[in-house]
């Protein structure tokens, strides 16, 4: 079955770092997204990439699909603590919206 | 304001309980899926539906039903929980006429504790 491996698991940084969480797929996906969760609660949608090559930027979040559509990275700049939270990604089975996600990526901020 | 609804958000049962959860949303979306939330797998997709009236099983079926009888309304049913199936659960809608590859919506989350 396909899978998205994240890495890493968890993550601590100072406030003002920068940080990278990589998504891998054995496959070519269809599409990827990232997903945001705040501890126990909703997925707020951050950024969605179709294309190989793809790169995408909201604030401080730069978000890349690799030429082959097979690994995602998510860049955060000088990160806060508002950015803690988990971060998913996810990405198309069959191009008909049917998501499978990652494990996440655990993210602490440390003020 | 366009949003995706869950109710209960928490909820403790006991084994054999019947219970339904249940999922609105009112932004006309086409598709529908529920999906459960458990450390260290991820989330998993247990039933979707593509239209009102047409649903098909998910990663993790067993043990739910779902219905679509309304557009906007995709109820979770538990006939007989058991402790393994205590999760946080989720359901998200998409408009999947727009455009491919839309941003799926997800609800707040329903937290259930199967005793």
């Amino acid at each position: 079955s396909q899978e998205l491996e994240q890495s890493p698991q968890s993550l601590i940084v100072q406030e003002g770092k920068n940080l990278t969480i990589n998504c891998t797929s054995s496959k070519t996906l269809y599409g990827l997204y990232w997903y945001k969760q705040k501890y126990g609660e909703g997925l707020i949608f951050l950024m969605m990439l179709q294309k190989g090559g793809e790169e995408k930027s909201h604030e401080k979040i730069t978000a890349k699909l690799d030429e082959k559509k097979q690994q995602s990275s998510l860049h955060i700049t000088a990160s806060q603590p508002s950015h803690a939270g988990i971060y998913l990604c996810g990405a198309d089975k069959t191009g008909a919206n049917n998501l499978f996600f990652g494990t996440g990526t655990r993210l602490t901020v440390i003020p | 304001e366009a949003q995706v609804t869950q109710n209960p958000r928490y909820l403790i049962t006991v084994t054999g309980k019947k219970l339904t959860v249940t999922c609105s949303q009112n932004m006309n979306h086409e598709y529908m899926s529920w999906y459960r939330q458990d450390p260290g797998l991820g989330l998993r997709q247990i039933y979707y539906s593509m239209n009102v009236e047409v649903t098909d099983k998910g990663d993790v079926p067993e043990g739910y039903k779902v219905s679509r009888k309304e557009k906007r309304n995709f109820p979770l049913i538990l006939e007989s929980p058991s402790p393994n199936q205590t999760s946080l659960y989720f359901c998200a809608s998409t408009d999947i006429l727009a455009a491919s590859y839309n941003e799926q919506f997800f609800g707040p989350g329903t937290r259930l504790t199967v005793l």
